[in-house]
């Protein structure tokens, strides 16, 4: 079992649409949270960093890490063409020491016009 | 502020052959880590250097190797290619005790033939 899961898709929505992007994780050691966007042939981009459980809004993004059930999401609102790209969920422990990331697989969204 | 650079964009390089990447960090950063994405997958950790010593590695063999220089750009080298190390390598940097937010670089794709 992967520590991190993460649906690959394709998600497909039409523009305005609401979409929920999700992850699940089975090491309860993770403390901080991320979502990070990638578009095709370039580097992830941090959306949203989130720490322990609750939920953090940015503009169209919000943020969501449910700790007891291992699950965070990514909410986007009034999603745009220019939001097609994949969505990386990453996460890891306390800050002390080494620390490394550890990503889902990405999920491809897909805003239609 | 310039943000996290990497060279070169692209390499071809064939099975048993060395390579060399090279990332410069973001400024003010001083902690460089190196993630190894393959085609559909999310990236995956393969070492990170602060202060020019290797403090922590990830599930890939020593032929692996890498340097951080005082001025904090940093090599990621791989002897004896084999063509599953096809991939993105990506550079990602952060600050001092802001190892939370690692800011990536857009990447090197290597082909391995």
């Amino acid at each position: 079992q992967k520590e991190v899961e993460q649906d690959p898709g394709p998600l497909s929505v039409p523009e305005g649409a609401i979409v929920s992007l999700n992850c699940t994780y089975s090491n309860s050691a993770f403390q901080y949270f991320m979502w990070y966007r990638q578009y095709s042939r370039k580097g992830p981009e941090l959306l949203m960093y989130t720490y322990s459980s609750g939920n953090k809004e940015d503009g169209r993004f919000t943020a969501q890490v449910d700790k007891s059930s291992k699950y965070i999401s990514l909410f986007i609102r009034d999603s745009q063409p220019s939001d097609s790209a994949t969505y990386l969920c990453a996460m890891k422990g306390p800050r002390t020491g080494f620390q490394k990331l550890v990503f889902g697989t990405g999920t491809r969204l897909l805003v239609s016009p | 502020e310039t943000g996290v650079t990497q060279s070169p964009t692209h390499l071809i390089k064939t099975r048993g052959q060395q390579v060399t990447l090279r990332c410069s960090s973001q400024s003010g950063h001083n902690t460089v880590s190196w993630y190894q994405q393959a085609l559909g997958q999310g990236p995956q950790f393969i070492f990170q250097y602060y202060r020019e010593e290797e403090n922590g590695r990830g599930n890939f063999p020593p032929r692996f190797s890498g340097l951080q220089f005082p001025n904090y750009s940093s090599e990621l080298n791989v002897n004896a290619l084999e063509l599953d190390d096809s991939a993105l390598y990506l550079c990602a940097s952060a600050g001092q005790g802001r190892l939370d937010t690692q800011y990536f670089g857009p990447g090197t794709r290597l082909t391995v033939l």
